[in-house]
């Protein structure tokens, strides 16, 4: 089973408005993260956010933020005041085990095409 | 501050050719990782370190890679002999084990063509 699910075709969003980029992860483990990177076509991978499964809250970076829903399993990555430069791939990705030195898995991607 | 420094950038070579990947990564993490990125299959850890100790190579495709990380600030990705199926962009990332997040910190990547 994957461990991490993007599922969404290619969005588009007009600029300036928000849009939600889908992610669901599956695991047993109680204590993991939840990560979301930016990936331009220039090919460079550039952290975004990043979400524990023990936060009270939903984590806010900028113009980011994580919808977190535990139940569901979910981590959606919300990206308010689209910008042009926001067009890229999004890719969620989870670290199952506690601390810091373990990998992270990735979802296949998001393709996100801000029109103006 | 200077980011996780990979080399080549690019590889063109041809098949059954060896195939040498470098990385340097940022100065203090502790952690280390090579993925494989390419269209059919996605982002693929091949393997990480941790301490210049490999820790899991669960994701190296067969016995042609091989991966060394002789020293904190050096780790070299060996594919010998190329496949054109090994056409992909490697990338590696660094970690600093202190931090709340852990997040990788990426290289460029190398991108390599097997003809």
């Amino acid at each position: 089973a994957q461990k991490i699910t993007q599922t969404q075709p290619g969005m588009f969003v007009q600029e300036k408005e928000a849009v939600t980029l889908d992610c669901t992860y599956d695991t047993s483990d109680p204590s993991y993260g939840l990560f979301w990177y930016k990936q331009p076509s220039s090919g460079e991978m550039i952290f975004l956010i990043y979400q524990g499964s023990y936060d009270q809250q939903n984590a806010t970076e900028g113009r980011y933020s994580l919808n977190f829903q535990k139940a569901r399993k979910s981590a959606n990555l919300v990206i308010s005041a689209s910008q042009l430069g926001d067009s890229a791939m999004y890719f969620c990705a989870m670290r199952e085990v506690a601390g810091a030195n373990s990998k992270l898995t990735f979802g296949k991607g998001i393709t996100l095409s801000v029109r103006p | 501050d200077a980011g996780v420094i990979q080399s080549p950038r690019h590889e063109v070579t041809e098949m059954g050719q060896e195939v040498t990947l470098r990385c340097k990564p940022i100065s203090g993490h502790n952690s280390l990782f090579w993925y494989r990125q390419t269209m059919m299959r996605g982002l693929e850890l091949l393997i990480y370190f941790n301490n210049n100790v490999p820790i899991d190579d669960s994701g190296m495709p067969e016995d042609r890679f091989s991966a060394k990380m002789p020293n904190a600030s050096f780790s070299t990705l060996k594919i010998q002999p190329s496949e054109p199926r090994d056409s992909a962009v490697y990338f590696c990332a660094s970690s600093l084990g202190q931090t709340n997040t852990g997040e990788l910190f990426f290289g460029e990547g190398s991108r390599l063509t097997v003809l």
